[in-house]
């Protein structure tokens, strides 16, 4: 039972370009997302999250956006950069039950 | 601030072995969870902590896997009787408070032969 899904297991995007990463989740319930990076032989590094009551955060080159009828968020990075090389993970909480459940990934590449 | 310190980075342990896996959570974070990720899969949930309790095990294999967090020391998760399948990449992460944004630690690296 994949709660929360990526479904594309990779991108390649041009330097300077946008990066668009998406998630899809199935609980109604969840009302916590979360976006992390993660390189190889390393632990995941939190990027940004958003609580459901909103439908946009921003911070820096990064923006994540929520639809919430849709079940649908949406990670942006503008401009993006050879660094932002990895693979990302979409997660996704209820503030009580405080465990993230995590999607597959999307591996990023973005090419010089 | 050091970050979240998990050790030993790679462990190999044969198969009927034991294995000890150990998380220093953040400083001033008394919340640390457990996660597992399998080749080519996202990280599964395995068991939530605080100091001295058990919160959600939910995630956990009902045998051979334990887990604790005790007043003193980091948390340690055991694994008794390895067997192949439990190779994988264990991740700690520890919060201030439940529900905010976990850290991470790098990760153990089990391999069992």
């Amino acid at each position: 039972d994949q709660q929360v899904k990526q479904n594309s297991p990779s991108l390649s995007v041009q330097e300077g370009r946008i990066s668009i990463l998406n998630c899809d989740y199935t609980n109604s319930m969840f009302d916590y997302f979360l976006w992390y990076k993660k390189y190889p032989a390393e632990g995941p590094t939190f990027l940004i999250s958003i609580s459901s009551i909103k439908d946009k955060n921003e911070d820096g080159r990064f923006t994540v956006f929520l639809n919430k009828s849709a079940k649908h968020l949406s990670l942006h990075i503008v401009p993006s950069q050879p660094g932002d090389s990895a693979v990302y993970f979409c997660a996704a909480s209820r503030v009580e039950g405080n465990k993230l459940v995590f999607g597959a990934g999307t591996i990023l590449r973005v090419k010089s | 601030n050091a970050g979240v310190m998990q050790n030993p980075r790679h462990l190999v342990r044969r198969r009927g072995q034991e294995a000890r896996l150990r998380c220093s959570p953040m400083k001033g974070h008394s919340h640390v969870y457990w996660y597992r990720q399998l080749p080519e899969e996202g990280l599964k949930f395995m068991v939530y902590l605080q100091k001295e309790n058990i919160i959600d095990e939910s995630g956990m294999p009902k045998e051979r896997f334990s887990a604790e967090f005790p007043k003193e020391g980091p948390s340690i998760l055991r694994i008794q009787q390895v067997v192949r399948g439990d190779s994988a990449a264990y991740f700690c992460a520890s919060s201030p408070t439940g529900g905010t944004e976990a850290f991470f630690g790098q990760g153990t690296r089990l391999t069992v032969v």
